[in-house]
């Protein structure tokens, strides 16, 4: 089972920046998945999660500017974050949910991918 | 959706033991039965401890283990060994399927 992330690299301020995570080893009918990140040493923000229904659901304070989509067809998930600020620069990590099964962590997670936003 | 509180930092020697505590509300870590716990070492991914407040995943060492009373969710390590020494992050379901984690604490073996 992983997931690896990709499409991080240097985003300017005002734009929008897409990461894409591929998943291998598991079926995405019975998980979900989600993202998360991590500015420069701080913590970790959940910021969304989708379900193989194409269910999705947001961090309240990113909703307006994210989107979560999926790829059914190539286990493939992406991240869209617009108008993206100095305070959207952070490491990126998606992981896998165990969806409905009664059971709720995130579980592997990605290497992560840097995401910088500077002029 | 505020951040769960837990400590900035814990230590402790080779083989004692030590608590994290992580604290939320009602809306979150004493509202439901799913808290996990995080490990990450410096330039790592986080790895999952513990799930589902108590539950440990195949792999990580029974010294690993989780409580919870009210609001407030535990992760205790005993025997501590250098390669504990990392932060630890807790994140509970705050329903709606919405997720928040701690601040984190950073773990140092002396």
């Amino acid at each position: 089972v992983q997931v690896l992330e990709s499409g991080g690299g240097l985003v300017q301020p005002g734009g929008s920046l897409r990461l894409s995570c591929v998943a291998s080893g598991f079926t995405f009918s019975s998980y979900a998945m989600t993202w998360v990140r991590q500015a420069p040493g701080k913590g970790l923000e959940w910021i969304a999660i989708t379900y193989y229904s194409g269910s999705t659901s947001y961090n309240p304070s990113l909703k307006s500017r994210v989107t979560i989509s999926v790829d059914t067809s190539r286990n493939q998930f992406s991240l869209k974050v617009k108008s993206v600020t100095a305070a959207d620069t952070a490491v990126y990590y998606c992981a896998k949910h165990p969806g409905s099964s009664g059971s709720d962590f995130f579980d592997p997670w990605g290497q992560g991918t840097l995401v910088s936003v500077s002029s | 959706q505020s951040a769960l509180t837990q400590p900035r930092s814990v230590s402790g020697s080779p083989g004692q033991s030590v608590t994290i505590s992580c604290t939320g509300t009602s809306s979150d870590v004493g509202g439901y039965k799913y808290v996990s716990w995080y490990q990450q070492h410096p330039g790592k991914a986080p790895k999952l401890m513990i799930y589902d407040v108590t539950k440990r995943p195949s792999g990580v060492p029974d010294r690993f283990s989780g409580s919870k009373s009210g609001n407030t969710a535990s992760l205790t390590i005993s025997g501590l060994q250098a390669e504990d020494e990392a932060d630890y992050f807790c994140c509970s379901s705050a329903g709606r399927n919405t997720w928040v984690f701690g601040g984190g604490t950073k773990l140092t073996v002396l």
